[in-house]
C-alpha cells in the first residue's frame, strides 16, 4: 500500500546536537512539506518542496534544514541553531494540482534534553 | 496571502447530538479548495471532508457535512450524531487551485472538540 512514512517515532536528543527526521513517502507525490506541532497548538510550516532539488522555507526555517534529492525522499535536520527544538514533527505530501489534500505521515516526537 | 480563522479553540457536545465548527477564510483568487481535518489523540491527521470552490453543492462525508458560503468566505462542519471517536482537534484548510511554485496548505489553529457521554 501507498503511504508516508516517518522515522523515527520517538527521538531524544541531548541539547547541542543536530538530529535528522526521516520521511519518505511512495506515492509519487512531487509535493512534500514539514510542519511543526507545539503541544495544543496549531501547525507552522517549516520547509517545502515541489519538485527535487528544489525547496523553499516555510514560516519557521530558522535552525533547520531539509534536501531534497529523491522524489521520495524528504528528510529534516534539527540543527544546534533550533532554540526550542522539542516539538511534534509532521511530514507531509501531495499531488501538485486537482486540489488535492495533504497525506500525513504519523508523526516523530523530538525531545531534546 | 490568504488566511484561515477559526474562532473557536474549544467546543463540546453531548454524545448523539450534532455540533457545528466555524470557520473563515480570506483570498482573492476566486477557484480554490478547502479542507476539514481530524487530529485524534493519536495525533495523526485524517482528512475529513474537502470542498471545491466552484461547486455550489455542500460536501458531504456520511455524519460530517459543510456548509460552505462563498460570497461570505464561511466553510463551517457540521458533524451529526456525535460520537465519542469524534474527539479531536480539527483544523480547517485552504488550498489555492492555481499551481505555482508557492503552492501549500494553509491551517487554521485549530478547534478542540470534547465529546461529553
Amino acid at each position: 500500500d501507498g503511504g508516508i512514512t516517518q522515522s523515527p517515532k520517538y527521538l531524544f536528543r541531548k541539547e547541542g546536537q543536530n538530529v535528522t527526521l526521516s520521511c519518505e513517502q511512495n506515492l509519487n507525490h512531487d509535493a512534500m512539506y514539514w510542519y511543526r506541532q507545539d503541544p495544543g497548538q496549531g501547525l507552522r510550516l517549516i520547509y517545502y518542496s515541489q519538485i527535487v532539488n528544489d525547496f523553499q522555507k516555510g514560516d519557521i526555517a530558522e535552525g533547520y534544514s531539509v534536501s531534497r534529492e529523491k522524489k521520495e525522499s524528504f528528510p529534516l535536520t534539527v540543527t544546534s541553531a533550533q532554540k526550542n527544538p522539542t516539538a511534534f514533527y509532521l511530514c507531509a505530501s501531495s499531488i501538485r494540482q486537482g486540489g488535492g489534500g495533504y497525506t500525513f505521515g504519523s508523526g516523530t516526537r523530538l525531545t531534546v534534553v | 496571502a490568504q488566511t484561515v480563522t477559526q474562532s473557536q479553540p474549544e467546543m463540546s457536545v453531548q454524545e448523539a447530538e450534532t455540533v457545528t465548527l466555524s470557520c473563515t477564510y480570506d483570498t482573492s483568487e476566486s477557484d480554490y479548495y478547502l479542507f476539514w481535518y481530524k487530529q485524534p489523540p493519536s495525533r495523526q491527521m485524517i482528512l475529513v471532508i474537502r470542498q471545491e470552490a466552484y461547486k455550489q453543492q455542500n460536501a458531504t462525508e456520511n455524519r460530517f457535512s459543510v456548509n460552505f458560503q462563498k460570497a461570505a468566505k464561511s466553510f463551517s462542519l457540521k458533524i451529526s450524531d456525535s460520537q465519542l471517536g469524534d474527539a479531536a482537534m480539527y483544523f480547517c484548510a485552504y488550498r489555492s487551485a492555481y499551481m505555482n511554485r508557492d503552492d501549500k496548505i494553509i491551517f487554521g489553529k485549530g478547534t478542540r472538540l470534547h465529546i461529553l457521554p
